[in-house]
């Protein structure tokens, strides 16, 4: 049973690019969370998607946006980059409800501005 | 601010030495899931706590859940360099919704 995979894994993009990541969850897997982890401020939650549907999100700004496909794989958005966006960014997965199952998490993506 | 406390924040440990890391919560808690991280990587799930009182183990890894306390602990015996990574608790404070702590970084030393 394959885990969740993220693409790519490592991206080096300029300052007031944009960039789009991609996480194929679980197969069976409806919710698709989505975290991003610096240093400094360790692992924030970004949103959470179940059912193509925004469940849950985040204190970011909205130039983080995400979106859910029918086939549940989910990709996230990142406009207008600043350096501070830099991070890794990891996506995890969930049959449903957190409190049953827990979360499965990917190997990340590594997000590099320059 | 950070919602869950853990400590220590670093620890180095000779190996075959037993070791604890806690995990507090500010909030209650639905469930208490330890992950582990390499460098770089993703997390690797090691155990889900969710009924007060409960305590898993797994090999030489076993965590506990004091719900009234809202705190939890895991326990690593007889400690080895293949245990050496960063520890991280995670919260369902609901409404499926998880954060985390600021993770423990472990060494150990052969």
């Amino acid at each position: 049973k394959a885990g969740v995979t993220q693409t790519p894994r490592y991206l080096i993009k300029t300052r007031g690019q944009q960039v789009t990541l991609s996480c194929s969850p679980i197969s069976g897997h409806r919710s698709v969370s989505w975290y991003q982890q610096t240093p400094g401020q360790g692992l924030q939650f970004l949103f959470e998607y179940f059912s193509e549907t925004q469940r849950n999100k985040g204190n970011f700004p909205g130039r983080f946006s995400g979106r859910q496909f029918s086939n549940s794989r989910s990709e996230m958005n990142v406009s207008t980059l600043e350096l501070g966006d830099s991070a890794l960014y990891l996506c995890a997965s969930s049959l449903g409800s957190l409190s049953n199952y827990g979360y499965t998490f990917g190997s990340g993506t590594r997000l590099t501005v320059v | 601010s950070q919602e869950l406390e853990q400590s220590p924040q670093s620890l180095i440990v000779q190996e075959g030495k037993n070791l604890t890391i806690n995990c507090t919560s500010s909030k209650t808690l639905y469930g208490l899931y330890w992950y582990k991280q390499k460098y770089g990587e993703g997390l690797i799930f090691l155990m889900m706590l969710q009924k007060g009182g409960e305590e898993k183990s797994h090999e030489k890894i076993t965590a506990k859940l004091d719900e009234k306390k809202q705190q939890s602990s895991l326990h690593i015996t007889a400690s080895q360099p293949s245990h050496a990574g960063i520890y991280l608790c995670g919260a369902d404070i609901g409404n499926n919704d998880m954060r985390f702590g600021a993770g423990t970084r472990l060494t150990v030393k052969p």
